[in-house]
């Protein structure tokens, strides 16, 4: 069965530094990978899809088959960029393609 | 912009009652879910609908059921609250097929008793 690893459960940085959320994920077949966001009293909402291979909020994820890797970076981290991050994973194939598995989070909180 | 609601932003229950979780979607979405929220483990699906009247077990389905008779409208059942079932509850809807952005509601924080 898939499975998404998100290794810290708490990140903390300051403002100005760079940051990475580690997110590995197990899956023999080839997954489509999401980070979603949820920032204090807001809903969950999408941050970025590695199909889409976009910057968001001046975040960037590179999906990294060999290392099963879809590690979420910021060169400079901003106080608003303190939320909870969930990594996700799609399966591109079978009967269940538009379920959703989530990885237990990491709050990332942004020190002035 | 989707609007995902949730019926109730904080409830609470008492063992043994019968719990009705709503979630309605004003995007024509097929997709449909329920999800719960606990800290540390992250979101568990618990049940999905692609389509009136389909449903599909997600990951931890025992003590729960669900209902979609209308295409905007998911409900979560819970036919007998347990404490265990204390969590917050998150609601989602996509388009249909694969590869589609799930929108969620603001969540229901359930306590039981």
């Amino acid at each position: 069965a898939q499975r998404v690893t998100q290794p810290e459960k708490l990140l903390s940085v300051f403002k100005g530094a760079p940051v990475e959320l580690k997110c590995n994920y197990s899956y023999s077949g080839s997954p489509e990978l999401f980070w979603y966001v949820q920032y204090s009293r807001q809903r969950l909402q999408l941050l970025l899809r590695h199909i889409s291979r976009e910057s968001i909020k001046g975040f960037t994820a590179d999906l990294n088959k060999g290392e099963t890797s879809f590690h979420l970076k910021k060169p400079f981290a901003q106080e608003e960029d303190s939320a909870m991050y969930y990594c996700a994973l799609r399966l591109n194939s079978g009967g269940s393609n538009y379920k959703l598995t989530f990885g237990k989070g990491t709050l990332l909180t942004v020190n002035p | 912009d989707v609007k995902v609601t949730q019926s109730s932003r904080y409830l609470v229950k008492r063992t043994g009652e019968k719990v009705f979780l709503e979630c309605v979607q004003d995007m024509d979405h097929e997709n449909m879910f329920w999800y719960r929220q606990d800290p540390g483990l992250g979101l568990r699906l618990i049940y999905f609908s692609y389509d009136v009247k389909m449903k599909e077990k997600g990951d931890i389905p025992e003590g729960y059921s669900v209902s979609r008779e209308k295409k905007e409208r998911f409900s979560l059942i819970l036919e007998s609250a347990s404490t265990n079932q204390t969590s917050m509850y998150l609601c989602a809807s996509s388009l249909g097929g694969g590869s589609k952005t799930q929108y969620f509601g603001p969540g229901t924080r359930l306590l039981v008793l």
